[in-house]
């Protein structure tokens, strides 16, 4: 049973670029929810996904953005990259976005914007 | 909006007890979630309380009083392994599984 995966594991950007995060749902799982982690902080809620379509939003400017496939899979994206996106990137899956089930997490991707 | 405040750091003897507290400020209540996140890992789940009283799960156990803003999670017979960083998290106001996460509690298990 193949649990949340990410791609890629690290990544290094400079400022202005754009970037691409993916992810993969723990299998049975239909809501992928997105999260920002910076060094020695929680996980700070970015926007989540459910049925194709952005259901809720963190406090993030419009440069995030996100898609979800019609197999569950997710991507993040962020344009015109600023050194403060510099974190971990987390991507999260649960079945419905209504309970509160618990977030099964994948291990993210670290990027640095240099 | 929702507050959430944990200890930053705690260190512990191996074997011993532990004890984490975390409160929270929100409108509307809809549980407290806790998490473990190993360094350049994953958060796992932990534990979900949604009612007052100590929920026991093996070596882990989480306490919520809801009329304090108060939980706990309670560490026993601590291992080296469980040097983590432990995470407080409530949902966002309307219930749901988008979470509020405090900063975490990093916890050093020494000999």
């Amino acid at each position: 049973d193949a649990g949340v995966t990410q791609s890629p594991t690290h990544l290094i950007k400079t400022r202005g670029q754009q970037v691409t995060l993916r992810c993969s749902p723990k299998s049975g799982h239909d809501t992928v929810s997105w999260y920002q982690q910076a060094l020695g902080q929680g996980p700070q809620f970015i926007f989540q996904y459910y049925e194709e379509e952005e259901r809720q939003r963190g406090n993030f400017p419009d440069r995030f953005s996100g898609h979800q496939f019609p197999n569950y899979s997710s991507e993040l994206n962020v344009n015109a990259l600023l050194l403060g996106d510099s974190a971990l990137y987390l991507c999260a899956s649960s079945l419905g976005p209504g309970k509160e089930s618990p977030l099964h997490f994948g291990n993210g991707t670290r990027l640095t914007v240099t | 909006g929702q507050n959430i405040d944990q200890p930053t750091e705690m260190t512990a003897t191996e074997g011993a007890i532990v004890q984490i507290n975390c409160t929270y400020q929100t409108s509307g209540f809809n549980g407290l979630f806790w998490y473990q996140q190993h360094a350049g890992e994953a958060p796992t789940f932990l534990s979900y309380n949604v009612l007052d009283g100590l929920e026991e799960k093996g070596r882990f156990s989480s306490f919520l009083s809801r009329s304090k803003g108060y939980s706990y999670l309670l560490l026993k017979e601590l291992q080296m392994k469980d040097s983590a960083s432990y995470l407080c998290a409530v949902p966002f106001t309307g219930g749901g599984n988008k979470l509020t996460f405090g900063t975490g509690t990093q916890l050093k298990v020494e000999l």
